[in-house]
């Protein structure tokens, strides 16, 4: 499993583009990266993932340049209530085993 | 909404008691997953199952830490005995694999 890394924390204010950078340098050909968002005293919740280029949903974009080595989540006019961590994995497309990282600490502030 | 269901949610405990912390996975995911959580190590991978079957508890502490899943609606993590270290946010996790997971709320574990 290629090794992440992110920053440990982000400080923002509200209405703000956040983007949240992570390395993994020793991604394989089959793998793919996920992000997860973790609020105080829940579990984990999927956000967003992609394989190369850009990936779009309701809550968030991710784009993956052409070498892979790195992503960015993206996080569009961030409130309040996006303040959590958010983790970036990278995993074999099919696989099963996922480890998560340090996660990035993102305060938003008012 | 389908969800994942952990019980208890929260569990108090003395040092040497044995500990079960119980799983419902969403209906017709085959893989289920048990990790920890402290603020010292993160989100640790204890073990997980596709099918029911273990494919890997690597993460386990073998002596006292055991992951059963009796039936596909009921995944357990047991701790005999516990011990003071062991006090963290223990979650399930449920999905088809690939990376994508649906978390249960936890149950924090603290061991006196």
């Amino acid at each position: 499993l290629a090794k992440t890394t992110q920053p440990i924390s982000m400080d923002s204010y509200e209405g703000q583009e956040v983007n949240i950078t992570c390395s993994h340098n020793n991604i394989a050909t089959n793998d793919y990266i996920t992000w997860y968002q973790q609020f105080p005293s829940q579990g984990p919740r999927f956000i967003i993932q992609g394989y190369k280029t850009k990936v779009t949903n309701e809550v968030a974009s991710l784009f993956i340049p052409a070498d892979r080595k790195s992503s960015t989540l993206s996080l569009p006019r961030v409130s309040l209530s996006d303040t959590a961590v958010y983790y970036c994995l990278v995993g074999e497309v099919g696989g099963f085993k996922t480890i998560f990282g340090a996660g990035t600490r993102l305060f938003v502030k008012a | 909404d389908a969800r994942v269901t952990q019980t208890p949610r929260h569990k108090v405990t003395e040092m040497g008691q044995e500990v079960t912390m119980r799983c419902q996975p969403i209906l017709g995911h085959n893989t289920v997953f048990w990790y920890r959580q402290t603020m010292m190590q993160g989100l640790e991978l204890l073990a997980y199952f596709r099918n029911r079957a273990p494919l890997d508890d690597s993460g386990m502490p073998k002596d006292r830490f055991s992951a059963e899943m009796p039936d596909a609606t009921l995944a357990t993590l047991k701790i005999q005995p516990s011990e003071p270290r062991d006090s963290a946010v223990y979650f399930c996790a449920s999905g088809f694999g690939g990376g994508k997971l649906f978390f249960g709320s936890g149950t924090q574990l603290s061991v006196l």
